[in-house]
């Protein structure tokens, strides 16, 4: 089993609809997590962390986490084409953050 | 002027060659990482530095080497380059507060004919 695991995409999503991506971890005693946003060729940008259970929410993005059952989410609302790119959940704890795979969201106008 | 910066961001070299890829920070963080990134996918863990006496390897140590000269700089050698080390190739700082992300370059993309 991967320590951080990904929707292994590709999703396709319609102009203003809802982005769901999901990230599963292994790693019980995890305690921070974070998702990255990659354009193609581009490096990681940080858009969201969230270290408590519940939403956490910025603007478009909410972030959800549920600590017992080792899930950890992005929403996306209104979806705009700029937000095609892939996404990498990352996971933190005793020193190691872990990265997942990604999962490369397109947004079709 | 960005926080990581990553010198050269392109290169393209031939097998055998040394090469070095330079990395240096203003952010003040004492966490360095090189990851390495294949097309389609998912970051690799090449070298890690908590301090500058403090070096790891990652998942894919084998044919790198890194050398952390001060706090900011960190750096990574390929001593003989091969065609299959063609990616691109990642910086990254954090603090040592297990809350804190860590923060990118922008990458060196690298190619060895």
């Amino acid at each position: 089993q991967k320590e951080v695991e990904q929707n292994s995409g590709p999703l396709s999503v319609p102009e203003g609809a809802i982005a769901s991506l999901n990230c599963t971890y292994s790693d019980r005693g995890s305690q921070s997590f974070f998702w990255y946003r990659q354009y193609s060729g581009k490096s990681p940008e940080l858009i969201m962390s969230i270290y408590s259970n519940g939403d956490k929410e910025d603007g478009r993005f909410t972030a959800q986490l549920n600590k017992a059952s080792q899930y950890v989410s992005l929403l996306i609302r209104d979806s705009q084409p700029s937000d095609s790119a892939t996404y990498l959940c990352a996971v933190k704890g005793n020193e190691k953050l872990t990265f997942g795979t990604g999962t490369r969201l397109t947004i079709i106008p | 002027d960005a926080d990581v910066t990553q010198t050269p961001r392109n290169r393209i070299t031939k097998t055998g060659k040394r090469i070095m890829l330079e990395c240096s920070q203003t952010k003040g963080h004492d966490r360095m990482y090189w990851y390495r990134q294949d097309p389609g996918l998912g970051l690799q863990l090449i070298y890690y530095s908590f301090d500058v006496k403090d070096i790891n390897k990652g998942e894919i140590s084998d044919g790198y080497s890194v050398s952390r000269q001060a706090q900011a700089k960190f750096s990574l050698s390929l001593e003989s380059a091969i065609p299959n080390q063609t990616a691109l190739y990642f910086c990254a700082t954090s603090s040592r507060d297990t809350y804190q992300p860590q923060h990118f370059g922008d990458g060196t993309r690298l190619s060895i004919l």
